[in-house]
């Protein structure tokens, strides 16, 4: 176990449909990263969060958002979904938002569209 | 553009043997670091090791040691005395320092067989 936990494990919906991902860090970390695996694919970086604010930007579609709360978790939405969006999402958290630190990854979450 | 490039897709060992996995990338900064991440069956994305560009010795993590060329912009990975529980995704990936994006390589996938 990581300590960063994402929820669901395994989500399938349909196209059109709007998904939610959630991502709780390891505890005392306050960075938090978002990246998409597609198939037998390297890792996309979509999005960074630091303490509640957005630190970076990455390849992230317009249709999907993020936002990272108050308590620190982080929610991943995405909507309009089509069949490419299919995916292997992953969260990472860090301490602090610098190379120096390192990213600990979370399980991922499985996303299907049918 | 920084980019990291895996030119192995795909890789085999047998158990006990060694086996080096290539990755070199491109940049413009002086100040970085690498990493090597695995990716075994199950998804979970787990540091192997991680490399400090301004440290000229190179990593070691048990069987797990980095040859490090920073004039060459060269980052391999040699696994010795390779067990089956090596059998994963291997990626290398490398972030400049004070900036917030990790940035992957395709990936070589490492089986190592009995």
């Amino acid at each position: 176990d990581s300590g960063v936990t994402q929820t669901p494990k395994h989500l399938i919906t349909a196209t059109g449909q709007r998904v939610t991902l959630r991502c709780s860090p390891r505890s005392g970390d306050l960075s938090v990263y978002w990246y998409q695996q597609s198939l037998d694919q390297g890792l996309q970086f979509l999005i960074q969060y630091y303490n509640g604010e957005e630190r970076a930007k990455g390849n992230i579609l317009e249709r999907f958002s993020a936002q990272q709360f108050p308590d620190l978790h982080s929610e991943l939405n995405l909507s309009s979904l089509e069949l490419g969006d299919s995916a292997l999402y992953f969260c990472a958290s860090s301490v602090e938002f610098s190379g120096a630190n390192v990213l600990t990854f979370g399980a991922g979450s499985r996303l299907t569209v049918l | 553009a920084q980019t990291v490039t895996q030119s192995q897709p795909e890789m085999s060992v047998q158990e006990a043997e060694t086996v080096t996995l290539s990755c070199t990338y491109d940049t413009s900064e002086n100040n970085y670091y690498l990493f090597w991440y695995k990716q075994p069956p199950s998804r979970q994305m787990i540091l192997v090791i991680r490399q400090e560009a301004y440290k000229q010795q190179n990593a070691t993590e048990n069987r797990f040691s980095v040859n490090f060329q920073k004039a060459a912009k060269s980052f391999s990975l040699k696994i010795s005395d390779s067990q089956l529980g090596d059998t994963a995704m291997y990626f290398c990936a490398f972030i400049p320092v004070n900036t917030d994006k990790l940035i992957f390589g395709t990936g070589t996938r490492l089986q190592v067989f009995p």
